[in-house]
């Protein structure tokens, strides 16, 4: 099955800690993206990435990091730096420049004890 | 910074009616896309419409485009329960087709 895993499924976090969401997928597409939606919102870009090894910063970058070490893996570390990072993280990948439609994964609800 | 805005912003029908939902935009587009999420769950894609198009179907869905008013339609025809679900329309413009700008969504109740 050829697709976009992400996990945990939910993940909480601490006050002061880094958490990592990880995004996996096997339909070799060389672009891959992180968006956060908010409750009763649409997506918002935080970082993607056109190739192995680059990434570029989306819309609110700031309080996340990214790595590209390798074309099925886009994983997103959220930082302590990041206020409020309650929310729902979807990763996506596409083929690239040619085709414009997105995959999307199922998602992670990110929650602060 | 919002590109597209879907209106309506909640809409309730009975099933076996036909849901139509629109988006409008700001800027030149390369191309407009609409898709589903279910509560919950990840987006999936419907259907992609460029900018030289004014009209696509697929199924029982059918997009239209006007890039004067800066607005599209989507049209789903004979609705199902199973079409209940949040619609975003997402628009690629400028020099890059990777990043795509998506509205706040309509959420689309079918009633059995």
């Amino acid at each position: 099955d050829g697709g976009i895993t992400q996990s945990p499924k939910y993940l909480f976090r601490k006050e002061g800690q880094n958490v990592t969401l990880s995004c996996e997928q096997n339909l070799n597409h060389d672009a891959m993206y992180w968006y956060r939606q908010d409750p009763g919102q649409g997506l918002r870009l935080i970082y993607y990435s056109q190739i192995v090894n680059d990434f570029q910063k989306g819309d609110i970058a700031e309080g996340y990091s990214v790595s590209r070490e390798k074309k099925e893996s886009f994983p997103l570390t959220v930082t302590s730096a990041q206020k409020n990072p309650t929310a729902f993280y979807l990763c996506a990948s596409s083929i690239g420049r040619a085709q414009e439609t997105q995959y999307f994964g199922p998602g992670t609800r990110l929650l602060v004890l | 910074s919002q590109q597209g805005e879907e209106d309506p912003q909640a809409l309730s029908i009975q099933e076996g009616e036909n849901a139509t939902m629109n988006c409008s935009y700001k800027t030149s587009i390369n191309n407009l896309q609409w898709y589903r999420q279910n509560s919950g769950r990840g987006l999936v894609h419907l259907i992609l419409i460029r900018s030289n198009e004014r009209e696509k179907h697929s199924g029982r869905l059918r997009v239209t485009l006007d890039t004067s008013k800066k607005s599209s339609s989507l049209l789903i025809t004979a609705s199902r329960a199973a079409d209940t679900a949040s619609y975003f329309c997402a628009t690629s413009s400028g020099g890059s087709n990777y990043k795509l700008t998506f509205g706040k969504g309509t959420l689309l109740t079918v009633n059995p």
